[in-house]
């Protein structure tokens, strides 16, 4: 597609229950990342993907977080038994390939994630 | 470690005033890049600018500006004749490479502008 997709836009659930959010990178772009945004803060990197490697799952909080990433191409991030201070928007954003001169980020919409 | 400050955390100015938004940075690479995004209310990071840090020429994009300055290691950004779709929130962000070759982007946390009419 022409940017990056990101679904649903908004979810609210309830705690304790898991969740998955999609992002559907640009066709090509072999980097992908995901962001979470808590309410009136900065982007907290989460992990990131690069074409066939191991993941950086360095930025992930807990381990009810984890990521895949399916064919290099579309991204679930799925939190377990969630808690509301999951609340937060979840940004993902890929870019062409690694390195420092690898391109732009792009960004998706988000997901606006709302544990009650 | 790298590290992205930006110092204001709100400011607040009249239509047609100039503004500065203030960015140091921290980190041990010589070869890296420096952003500006901007998030409006709608939400979505709108990409403005990325300076190679090889390139500390000033630019200029209507009525944008950046101040790149490697010895202060600030990349401070201006708007000229401030106008209230200005209003958003501002990440200045470092990508630099980490082991394995990779990128990602170290965000500041952010400044909320305030453009009122």
């Amino acid at each position: 597609g022409a940017g990056v997709s990101q679904s649903p836009s908004n979810k609210v659930t309830e705690k304790g229950k898991d969740v998955e959010l999609r992002c559907d990178p640009i066709s090509g772009h072999t980097a992908l990342y995901w962001y979470r945004q808590s309410l009136g803060q900065g982007l907290e990197f989460l992990i990131y993907f690069q074409g066939n490697s191991a993941p950086d799952k360095s930025g992930l909080p807990s381990d009810r977080f984890s990521a895949e990433r399916t064919g290099g191409s579309v991204s679930t991030l799925t939190i377990q038994r969630t808690q509301q201070e999951d609340s937060a928007v979840y940004l993902c954003a890929s870019r062409v390939f690694k390195g420092v001169a690898g391109g732009g980020y792009t960004f998706g919409s988000g997901t606006r994630l709302t544990v009650v | 470690a790298q590290k992205v400050t930006q110092a204001q955390t709100e400011i607040s100015v009249v239509e047609k005033e100039d503004v500065t938004l203030d960015c140091v940075y921290e980190t041990r690479d010589t070869t890296y890049y420096l952003f500006w995004y901007k998030q409006p209310p709608s939400g979505e990071l709108v990409f403005l600018i990325r300076r190679n840090s090889f390139d500390e020429q000033n630019e200029i994009s209507g009525r944008y500006s950046w101040n790149f300055q490697k010895s202060t290691s600030s990349f401070n950004f201006t708007i000229t004749a401030s106008q209230v779709v200005d209003s958003a929130v501002y990440f200045c962000a470092l990508s630099e490479t980490f082991s394995g070759g990779y990128n990602k982007l170290i965000f500041g946390a952010g400044t909320r502008l305030a453009v009122h009419p």
